[in-house]
């Protein structure tokens, strides 16, 4: 099965409206990456985190090892905001588990 | 900020053709990455490297081989490109020190024909 489960798949949001996606791990997963593939499929990094939470503006992320998720919180949706998150997990030395992604939407 | 090129942007091959897939980063990174992205999957990784002149396995390995020639550059190659190959690949560059933060390049879409 996935060893890196994320939820959900797809999702539309209101501008100026909040979300949460998640990843479960099945894996015993040390850091997490958030990513942000946009419409022209370019990945950007939006979060790298060892257990604990970061912020960076309206971007939220957390990560609970013991518990085996990952959060990613997103305040005020805005149209720039649209593509396909993904989350990776490491477990073990260069061991990399991506999800499948949540498609995200933002509707004016 | 982070520095990762790939050439071709974009390739059409022929079924039992060679392609070369080629990165560059000026990070000034130890590690490099290949990975493939198929429609509506996350990311598999085929190869990676920690040091020139040396290549890991990923965890899709097969039909693929890597070549790391100095720090800066690392190439994908398909010796005998097959039709399961087409695909999307993403090249990516980290540093060392216990945190492996990857950076990606902007892709490469390879169809094989």
């Amino acid at each position: 099965g996935d060893k890196v489960k994320q939820s959900p798949s797809a999702l539309s949001l209101q501008e100026g409206t909040n979300s949460a996606l998640r990843c479960n791990f099945s894996i015993a997963a040390t850091t997490v990456q958030w990513f942000l593939q946009n419409p022209r499929g370019s990945l950007m990094n939006l979060f790298y985190l060892v257990p604990g939470t970061k912020e960076n503006g309206r971007l939220k992320s957390a990560f609970d090892s013991k518990e085996s998720y990952s959060t990613l919180h997103i305040r005020d949706a805005q149209l720039e905001d649209s593509g396909t998150y993904f989350c990776a997990a490491e477990a073990g030395y260069q061991n990399f588990y991506f999800g499948k992604g949540t498609s995200l939407t933002v509707i004016p | 900020e982070a520095a990762v090129t790939q050439s071709p942007r974009s390739k059409v091959a022929v079924t039992g053709g060679k392609v070369t897939l080629s990165c560059h980063q000026t990070n000034n990174h130890d590690y490099m990455y290949w990975y493939r992205q198929d429609t509506g999957h996350g990311l598999r990784l085929i190869h990676y490297s920690y040091v020139a002149d040396s290549t890991e396995k990923g965890d899709i390995p097969d039909g693929y081989k890597a070549s790391r020639p100095s720090q800066e550059n690392f190439s994908l190659i398909l010796e005998l490109a097959s039709l399961s190959q087409t695909a999307v690949y993403f090249c990516a560059s980290s540093d060392w020190g216990g945190a492996y933060e990857q950076y990606f390049g902007p892709g490469t879409r390879l169809t094989v024909l």
